[in-house]
């Protein structure tokens, strides 16, 4: 067990939908990360949030947004949802913001139908 | 930005073999590599890392290796079992202090 606590394991959804994913990192890690999987993309980074400060944007799409709340729990809103948002969605933490040792959940599997 | 090769793709190899996975990267500032196990429907694992100022770092079956100047860095494990069947990850960070991610080689352990 890693300590990150993601749901939910798996929301199935239409196109046009919105959904909101929830992360809870390990105890005293400030850092939270949400990476993007899929078959043939690996793991993409999304964003960061460093003690609920927005750290870093990859390559998110402006459809989806992020914040970190003062308890550090993360969520990850997704909107107009199409097909190729399908994936799995991972959120990790690190104690601070350098990028080393990072913690995963084990994922929320989307399905947008 | 930063960019991470990782081969072979796919690893198949038998019971008590040696097994190797290379990535090669792009920016020469980065200073952080990691190596990530990821099994079937977990989120990947932290398995061994090693910073740029160490050539080699071993912890029992796993060993990794970095070559600064040529910026490739490979994962080596000895004696595979069965267990050891898993998606593994390299990552690079350092300047960005973002992790950037190979795509992944998924080995198989024959028994």
């Amino acid at each position: 067990d890693s300590g990150v606590t993601q749901t939910p394991k798996h929301l199935i959804t239409a196109t046009g939908q919105r959904v909101t994913l929830r992360c809870s990192p390990r105890s005293g890690d400030l850092s939270v990360y949400w990476y993007q999987q899929s078959l043939d993309q690996g793991l993409q980074f999304l964003i960061q949030y460093y003690n609920g400060e927005e750290r870093a944007k990859g390559n998110i799409l402006e459809r989806f947004s992020a914040q970190q709340f003062p308890d550090l729990h993360s969520e990850l809103n997704l909107s107009s949802l199409e097909l190729g948002d399908s994936a799995l969605y991972f959120c990790a933490s690190s104690v601070d913001k350098g990028g080393e040792k990072l913690f995963f959940g084990s994922g929320t599997q989307l399905s947008v139908l | 930005g930063e960019n991470v090769e990782q081969h072979p793709s796919t690893l198949s190899v038998q019971e008590g073999d040696s097994a190797v996975i290379k990535c090669t990267y792009s920016d020469s500032a980065s200073n952080y590599f990691p190596w990530y196990k990821q099994e079937l429907g977990k989120g990947p694992q932290l398995i061994i890392d090693i910073r740029s100022n160490v050539g080699e770092k071993k912890d029992q079956r796993i060993a990794v290796t970095l070559n600064k100047t040529a910026k490739h860095f490979s994962l080596h494990i000895t004696e595979t079992q069965p267990e050891d069947s898993a998606v593994y990850f390299c990552s690079v960070s350092g300047g960005s202090y973002i992790p950037t991610f190979g795509r992944g080689t998924s080995l198989i352990v024959h028994p």
